[in-house]
């Protein structure tokens, strides 16, 4: 069964410029979650989707949304980019039982993304 | 509030020596407890999880976690260290408020030296 996949896999953009990941989860999962890791702060939840609703949010501003569609495929979009969005974003696919928190979460290989 | 913190930055064994990567965590209600390992230029890879019931844990790649309520750690042990372990590794705590999201210590790096 073919992992997560994330697109692109690298990604330069300016300040002021607004960028849309994609993921694509495991077959059969419907949850996908998101995740922002810089040298900085880490790891950190940006917002998790299940059956095309957002389930859950992390702490991060409006310029960060998400979307997720039919096939449970989903895309984030950062607007209005700024230096510190420089991070790998990373996508995590599980089945999405619905509460389940014991659930494993898989990881795509991350978004590289440069903001200069 | 959750939160898990890996005490050390950076940790390093010899080849062939048991390695032990450690973990505490801070959770209200039961905790989910799960290892991840990133390799560079590479997502999180899943090791291992603890649910519910016997405190040894054993995940992938002959990696293994012991839970302790008590002192509320999961620390990851492997018996004999390999080269190829070399990485950074996660521990993470499930969320007890939200759905499906995860939170992260900071990270080790483990570096074997042959």
């Amino acid at each position: 069964k073919a992992g997560v996949t994330q697109t692109p896999r690298y990604l330069i953009k300016t300040r002021g410029q607004q960028v849309t990941l994609s993921c694509s989860p495991i077959s059969g999962h419907r949850s996908v979650s998101w995740y922002q890791q810089t040298p900085g702060q880490g790891l950190q939840f940006l917002f998790e989707y299940f059956s095309e609703t957002q389930r859950n949010k992390g702490n991060f501003p409006g310029r960060f949304s998400g979307r997720q569609f039919s096939n449970s495929r989903s895309e984030m979009n950062v607007s209005t980019l700024e230096l510190g969005d420089s991070a790998l974003y990373l996508c995590a696919s599980s089945l999405g039982i619905a509460g389940d928190k014991q659930e494993t979460q898989y990881f795509g290989p991350g978004t590289r993304l440069l903001v200069l | 509030a959750q939160s898990v913190a890996q005490p050390e930055d950076q940790v390093k064994v010899a080849e062939g020596n048991p390695l032990t990567v450690k973990c505490t965590y801070s959770v209200s209600g039961n905790p989910y407890l799960f290892w991840y390992v990133q390799y560079p230029n590479r997502g999180l890879q899943f090791l291992l999880k603890y649910i519910t019931g016997d405190n040894l844990v054993k995940g992938s790649y002959g990696f293994e976690a012991e839970f302790n309520k008590s002192q509320t750690s999961f620390h990851l042990k492997k018996p004999s260290a390999l080269v190829s372990d070399s990485a950074l590794y996660f521990c993470a705590v499930s969320s007890q408020t939200g759905a499906n999201n995860l939170f992260f210590g900071t990270g080790t790096r483990l570096t074997v030296i042959p």
